[in-house]
């Protein structure tokens, strides 16, 4: 069964990093790119970014380009998120997905809710 | 404000029949493909369509998808009550070499 499991809600104070993963397992994790999607309260779905763990080539939404890290470490098959100093408008559910260029059936975590308050 | 654009709302009878459109541009929708997400509050989107208009294994053949020009349209047929979610578009846009959703449709079954 293919699966991505996220880990667990954090809560963290504006300033600081954070880097949170997706565990792939049921397939072989390098063919597949790995997306980054963030929903904000109340709000839609919003693409963020994508890696190729096969060669962590990546591509970021111009709106989040500068703002995250996205990486991989393709010997635990685990992609990651992060951030080195973190906003309150950060606060949202993150989900990683095997989006499969929308042409596939692909997989989303559960997702990873962060909240960032003072 | 999102490239792909899906009203924000629509609503139909126990029953009946709605359609939802997603409409984009040639470098997106009129270049590549298009999904379909089910999302229901506190829980993970869910694949409905992929490629337009296939659906994953489970996925009732109530729901199904097409394509005319640069724009998709998500059908759903003997709505039920249990139908009643946010619906999300989903593409690439080969311009900005990045992925985008249309803005979210939330659907009520009266």
């Amino acid at each position: 069964e293919v699966q991505l499991v996220q880990s667990g809600a954090e809560v963290k104070k504006p300033g600081e990093s954070l880097k949170i993963s997706c565990q792939a397992s049921g397939y072989t994790f390098i063919h597949y790119w790995i997306s980054w999607v963030r929903q904000m309260p109340g709000k839609g779905l919003e693409w963020m970014g994508r890696i190729d763990p096969s060669d962590s080539n990546t591509n970021y939404s111009p709106s989040f380009q500068g703002h995250v890290t996205i990486s991989a470490d393709k010997s635990i098959n685990t992609a990651y998120l992060q951030w080195s100093s973190l906003q309150a408008s950060d606060t949202a559910m993150y989900y990683c997905a095997r989006l499969d260029g929308f042409n596939g059936v692909g997989c989303w975590g559960q997702g990873t809710l962060v909240t960032v308050s003072s | 404000q999102s490239v792909l654009t899906q009203p924000p709302s629509v609503s139909a009878a126990p029953g009946q029949k709605v359609t939802i459109s997603c409409s984009g541009s040639s470098s997106n929708i009129g270049s590549t493909y298009v999904s379909w997400y089910q999302q229901f509050p506190g829980t993970a989107p869910k694949l409905l369509i992929y490629d337009f208009n296939k659906r994953p294994s489970g996925i009732p053949d109530r729901f199904s998808g097409s394509k005319s020009g640069t724009s998709a349209t998500l059908g759903i047929t003997g709505l039920q009550t249990a139908d009643e979610a946010d619906y999300y578009c989903g593409t690439w846009d080969r311009s900005l070499s990045a992925g985008m959703f249309g803005g979210g449709t939330k659907l009520t079954v009266l």
